[in-house]
Formats: C-alpha cells, structure tokens, sequence
C-alpha cells in the first residue's frame, strides 16, 4: 500500500457515458497527478494540481476534465471517450511540486476500457 | 525535448542469475532519475532514487548507477528471483526555469524470472 487509493479498479464505458475517476491519497501530501499509461508507450503526464491549483495541463483534449477539491482528493472527469482513450489511468501524489524533485507515490490505477 | 530509451523491452532470465537493465537519456542536464517497479494492472512502486550528483544507489540486490555524461543508468539485480518478475521503468526528471518537474519516463523492460 503507498497510501493512494484509485476507485474504480477497473471500468468499462460507451462512447457517449459521462463517468469518473477518484483518487484519494492519506500522505499529506500537497501535490496529485493523473497519468495515461497506454500499451506500448511511456507514461504521459495529463493534469499535475499543486495545493489545488491546476499547474501543468499537457494538451490533453477537453473530454477530460479534473477536478481538485481538495489536497487529499483528485478527480478526473469523462464524457464522450474515444476508443484510443483506453488505457490504464494513473493517480499519483507528491509532497510538492514545485521548489525539488519530490519522489512521487502511484496508486493502482484504473483500466478504463471504451466501447 | 527529452527522451527515454529502455532495452532491452524484454528479457527472461533462470532463477540465480544476475542481470543489468539499461535505460538511456538524450538531455543529460537532469535533476534526478528514478527506477520504478510495476507489476501487471497495478501502480509503480518506487525502487531507487538517484540525485544528478551520485552516480549510484543500492537498496538490496538492487544497485542503479547514473553516468550523466553519457546519458545513462543501469539498474543491476544481483540473483534474481521469481518475485522479481515485473516491468522496471525509469523516469527521468528535468527542473525547468520556472521549477516545474519535467518527468520522462520509458516504456520500460518487462523482466520473466524463471524458477
């Protein structure tokens, strides 16, 4: 356990649904994460939020949308996916972001599959 | 822009033996790098941290070593075990002019420990 949760585990969705993703992280930690990890290539870095604030968007396209409440909470919001949107979606948390290379704890992600 | 390269994507290895996972970098003006585990449908763990001042660090029978001048870390497992069966990623961090990590990760090697 690295003290972040990610609910669902796994999820399967049509291209017209509107679902979301929760993470959740008990560290303390002031900075959250969302990754894409889709086969066969590198982690991409979508949404980095720092004390609740949005600080780094990387082109991600506008059927994505997350949202911060607060610093233990990070959410990531889905509407009309498309099928190269499956993937498995990476939530992670670090103490800072800015000012040092904080190490950066991952949950398990979730496998979001679209149909 | 940085890119990572980890080779081989994969190897399959007998219960015992040593081995040496490569990943090479383009920028070599890194702030740190950091070797991560991830098993199959789950999170990354984190393994080893290296800082662009140390040139390696061991945890175990794991041994990383950085050479930023040629672009490259290895990560060394002494007598390998079927537990140690999983992808290994490495992810390099860049510090940009306004402080922000920039992290790269690779694709990774998947590693089959056979008993």
């Amino acid at each position: 356990e690295t003290g972040v949760t990610q609910t669902p585990r796994h999820l399967v969705m049509g291209m017209t649904n509107k679902k979301s993703l929760k993470c959740e992280q008990h560290l303390g930690h002031n900075a959250m994460y969302w990754y894409k990890q889709s086969a066969k290539k590198p982690l991409e870095l979508m949404f980095v939020y720092n004390f609740k604030e949005q600080t780094e968007n990387n082109s991600v396209p506008s059927r994505f949308s997350p949202e911060c409440p607060n610093s233990s909470h990070l959410f990531l919001h889905l509407h009309t996916l498309q099928p190269e949107d499956s993937a498995l979606y990476l939530c992670a948390s670090s103490p800072f972001y800015t000012g040092g290379a904080y190490e950066q704890y991952f949950g398990p992600g979730t496998r979001l599959t679209v149909t | 822009k940085q890119e990572v390269t980890q080779i081989p994507a994969a190897l399959s290895v007998p219960e015992g033996e040593n081995l040496v996972l490569n990943c090479s970098f383009t920028d070599s003006a890194i702030y740190n790098l950091q070797w991560f585990r991830q098993d199959p449908g789950k999170g990354l763990t984190s393994l080893l941290l290296i800082q662009s001042s140390q040139r390696e660090q061991t945890s175990g029978r794991l041994n990383a070593s950085l050479d930023k001048s040629s672009g490259r870390s290895t990560l060394y497992i002494a007598a390998s075990q079927p537990g140690d069966s999983a992808t290994y990623l490495c992810a390099v961090r860049l510090m940009n002019s306004g402080g922000y990590q920039k992290v790269t990760f690779g694709i990774g090697t998947k590693l089959q420990v056979i008993p």
